[in-house]
């Protein structure tokens, strides 16, 4: 089993949809996990952190299901400005973050 | 604070030449990673450091070197270019190793070897 699994996409959705990503882990060990976002041809950025309890950031909410390993991203009332790549990142112990390969997402007129 | 920058933004390399891809953060970060990251697929570590004088393999090391003799700075080298080293290399700074710290990246530098 791959450490992250994230389906590639593209995720095709009109303005105003609803759209959700999830990602699965391998490492039961993890302890951190995160959300960054990368434009086309730019760097990534934190887009947020996935707390255990669930955690919403305006359109934004992150889930953590530790029995079943897997993170997910839900966007509410997609922007066109959403359109981007999502990568899934997680980490554990003292290694460095382990990064995704990233979900695609293109939001449509 | 210009956060964490690079150069050169694009380099065409010949197949055997080498080069150096530099990095530097002004945000004090004791940690700092090269990453690459070819057309389609998800970012791969090459080498990391967790402080000056101390670096370590990543996933992809073979082809590259690194040194890190100030916390601001981290070059990587490239010896003997080959067209598989192809790709986009992001370097990133944090100010641990994981954890709930953010990691930042530069704008990267976009690498043909012809």
């Amino acid at each position: 089993r791959k450490e992250v699994e994230q389906d590639p996409g593209p995720f095709n959705v009109p303005e105003g949809a609803t759209v959700a990503f999830n990602c699965t882990y391998s490492n039961s060990a993890s302890q951190s996990f995160f959300w960054y976002r990368q434009d086309c041809r730019k760097e990534p950025k934190l887009l947020m952190s996935v707390y255990s309890s669930g955690n919403e950031d305006g359109r934004f909410t992150a889930q953590l299901n530790r029995a079943s390993q897997y993170i997910s991203l839900l966007i509410r009332d997609s922007k066109l400005s959403d359109s981007a790549t999502y990568l899934c990142v997680f980490h554990s112990g003292n290694t460095p973050l382990v990064f995704g390969k990233g979900t695609r997402l293109s939001v449509i007129a | 604070n210009a956060g964490v920058t690079q150069t050169p933004k694009f380099r065409i390399l010949k197949i055997g030449q080498s080069m150096t891809l530099q990095c530097a953060q002004d945000m004090n970060h004791n940690y700092m990673y090269w990453y690459r990251q070819d057309p389609g697929m998800g970012l791969k570590l090459i080498y990391y450091s967790v402080g000056a004088g101390i670096t370590d393999k990543g996933e992809v090391p073979n082809g590259y070197n690194v040194s890190r003799s100030t916390t601001e700075d981290f070059p990587l080298r490239l010896e003997l270019a080959a067209p598989s080293q192809t790709s986009v290399y992001f370097c990133a700074s944090s100010y641990s190793v994981g954890g709930r710290d953010e990691q930042y990246f530069g704008p990267g530098t976009r690498l043909t070897v012809t």
